[in-house]
């Protein structure tokens, strides 16, 4: 596709239980980093990979949040023994390699724990 | 810690020229990037300071003065559609993002 996609779009579901968020990332982006966006809140980083390498998840609010891009394509973004407090826009974005290329976002998971 | 600041709102009239300014308390960023979003939609990129001084893309300009710890957005002959979120941010050299708490920009006609 031409964007960044993300899916599903809308997700709710009751606590405790496990989420798994996709991104699709632009064809041919190295670089995907997950975000997490409250509302009225700027875009709050969680995590990035390159190629398939996690290269840095100092973000991750605990070891409850996880993430892979096995093929340096799709990644997944999976929370487990979901809390209300996890309930957010959670976002993905994707560059081509280099801290200058800007980031394109995909439109976004709205994650609702109940 | 990283803290970048930002005012919550601004409000301007069509055609006129706005000004966002952005502080920040952090080091070791290679630059400042600009992003729009519009009502929840997905942030959109709007322009990236490596250097001091001053860039330029179309009614856009942003600005970064490291000595200061300060940059700004301006926009020039606001239309309408400019009414919107403006977040700075800095970039770290993987390309990592840390965002402001965004600015609302409310143009009226």
């Amino acid at each position: 596709g031409a964007g960044v996609s993300q899916s599903p779009r809308y997700k709710v579901t009751k606590r405790g239980q496990d989420v798994a968020l996709r991104c699709d990332p632009i064809s041919g982006h190295v670089s995907l980093y997950w975000y997490r966006q409250a509302l009225g809140q700027g875009p709050e980083f969680l995590t990035y990979f390159n190629y398939e390498a996690q290269q840095d998840k100092s973000g991750l609010p605990n070891d409850r949040f996880s993430a892979e891009r096995p093929e340096g394509s799709i990644s997944t973004l999976t929370i487990q023994r979901t809390e209300q407090r996890d309930s957010a826009m959670y976002r993905c974005a994707s560059s081509l390699q280099g801290s200058s290329q800007p980031q394109h976002f995909g439109d976004g998971t709205r994650l609702s724990i109940l | 810690g990283q803290s970048l600041e930002q005012p919550s709102e601004v409000t301007a009239v069509e055609g006129a020229i706005v000004q966002i300014n952005c502080t920040y308390q952090t080091s070791g960023f290679y630059g400042l990037s600009w992003y729009q979003q519009h009502d929840g939609g997905a942030p959109t990129f709007l322009s990236y300071n490596a250097l001091d001084g001053l860039e330029e893309t179309g009614r856009f300009s942003s600005f970064l003065s490291r000595s200061d710890s300060y940059g700004y957005l301006l926009l020039q002959e606001l239309q309408m559609k400019d009414s919107a979120s403006y977040f700075c941010a800095v970039v770290y050299s993987t390309g990592k993002l840390i965002f402001g708490q965004g600015t609302t920009l409310q143009v009226k006609p």
